[in-house]
């Protein structure tokens, strides 16, 4: 097990240009999340996938971003025409899924983006 | 939007002294989980409590939960400095996909 896996770590961009973020969830979890968390705050849910199908999208996640989990493994979240307000930490996490599965979320390290 | 709220928002304790933190939420909930963050990094799962668990511990942690108070409360005991950190309790609830709800988080300072 090796862990939740993020990249890149740091990011940081000019406003208006489109960025990509990477998670791998520990294999065999079928739900993955993505949350933002901003300086001094609690991390905000932004949307979830059960394997590769998107259940639930947050209002905070506007048209400009856009999140896949192509064949129910890694998920991509992207941003495009970035913004100053986009600056935070954008975090990944994993659970097994399943009725019967354990409800606990395995966080990865996070992707810190900085729109400059 | 957050969940709840978390109290005391900040604390500074000696090392050896025990550190008590409060979350209240708003809604129905199936679990509530207490996660822990050192300076910019990932959270750390602590431990879970279920709705229908009074009290849970785990090494030198104790959560309590009361769901008539919507309210839950973690207890670290003989702190550490290792135990600086942000910590936040979520909630959650399977007909809404287990997404976690943070509070706000509780930043702990243990002085050695």
């Amino acid at each position: 097990d090796t862990g939740v896996s993020q990249n890149p770590r740091h990011k940081i961009t000019k406003r208006g240009q489109n960025v990509t973020f990477r998670c791998d969830p520990i294999s065999e979890h079928n739900r993955l999340y993505w949350y933002r968390q901003t300086l001094g705050q609690g991390p905000e849910f932004l949307t979830y996938f059960q394997n590769e199908a998107q259940l639930e999208k947050s209002r905070l996640l506007s048209d400009r971003f856009s999140a896949e989990r192509p064949k129910g493994s890694f998920s991509t979240l992207e941003i495009q025409r970035t913004e100053q307000g986009d600056s935070a930490m954008y975090l990944c996490a994993s659970s097994p899924g399943g009725l019967a599965a354990s409800d606990t979320q395995y966080f990865g390290p996070g992707t810190r983006l900085t729109v400059l | 939007s957050q969940q709840g709220e978390e109290d005391p928002q900040a604390l500074s304790i000696q090392e050896g002294e025990n550190a008590t933190m409060n979350c209240s939420y708003k809604t129905s909930i199936n679990n509530l989980q207490w996660y822990r963050q050192n300076s910019g990094r990932g959270l750390v799962h602590l431990i879970l409590i279920r709705s229908n668990e009074r009290e849970k511990h785990s090494g030198r942690l104790r959560v309590t939960l009361d769901t008539s108070k919507k309210s839950s409360s973690l207890l670290i005991t003989a702190s550490r400095a290792a135990d600086t950190a942000s910590y936040f309790c979520a909630t959650a609830l399977r007909a809404a996909g287990n997404k976690l709800t943070f509070g706000g988080g509780t930043r702990v300072l243990v002085k050695p």
